[in-house]
């Protein structure tokens, strides 16, 4: 199975800040990762796909990059409503795994 | 807009079956442009992939998992369904179905992601 870690598991910032949550791979997955932000009491719902697609309706401070085995997550401007856990997947390599998630607080 | 419903029991008892279903409402699950996946979610940890169904009868499952676990679809109701055999505590968890979909052909076969969730339902093992 491809062992998927992110890091940090959890972070405290400002409203405004940037933020980066960083997902690396056990093996190369070129760029089958996704992103999903879970909020509390809330269904998880999609950020970004593979390769790096913003989904409809996601706030355009959501951005991810990378390739290979080491992925980012990027909030360019942290906001109140963006408290969640955030988890990104690779759809490389069935299992699908996910990773432990990171949690964001405000 | 698609909507997932899970049902079930609440409350399995240890080595029993575990049987949850997903209705699905505003879509077929008979149509080829779908996965129709399971995930679960243990209380205070993270998103866990169990496996996914598609119409043509292929499955995948977490290795995990898989001597325990089948999938299935029924078009006629159009759900589908999980059953895990065996249970134990450890199988406690908020258990969600979900629709994957594709993203677009990629260097290495086609992107997936899960752009419909359920709403989940919480299962416990005791």
């Amino acid at each position: 199975d491809i062992q998927v870690t992110q890091s940090p598991s959890s972070l405290s910032a400002s409203v405004g800040d940037r933020v980066a949550i960083i997902c690396r791979a056990s093996q190369g997955i070129i760029n089958y990762v996704n992103w999903y932000q879970h909020q509390p009491g809330k269904v998880p719902r999609v950020l970004i796909s593979g390769p790096s697609t913003l989904e409809s309706g996601v706030p355009s401070r959501f951005s991810a990059s990378g390739s290979g085995t080491d992925f980012t997550l990027t909030i360019s401007s942290l906001q109140r409503e963006d408290s969640a856990t955030y988890y990104c997947q690779q759809t490389y390599r069935t299992p699908w795994t996910f990773g432990q998630g990171t949690r964001v607080e405000i | 807009q698609v909507q997932l419903q899970e049902s079930g029991p609440g409350l399995v008892k240890p080595s029993q079956t575990l049987s949850l279903t997903c209705t699905v409402s505003d879509d077929s699950v008979n149509y080829d442009k779908y996965y129709w996946s399971w995930i679960r979610q243990p209380a205070g940890k993270g998103l866990e992939w169990i496996g996914h169904f598609y119409v043509t009868g292929s499955t995948s499952y977490d290795p995990s998992l898989q001597s325990r676990l089948s999938m299935s679809l029924d078009t006629s109701k159009n759900e589908f369904s999980l059953r895990l055999n065996s249970v134990t505590a450890a199988d406690t968890a908020i258990y969600y179905c979900a629709r994957v979909r594709s993203g677009g052909p990629g260097p290495r076969g086609f992107y997936y992601y899960i752009d419909v969730w359920g709403r989940g339902i919480s299962v416990t093992v005791s």
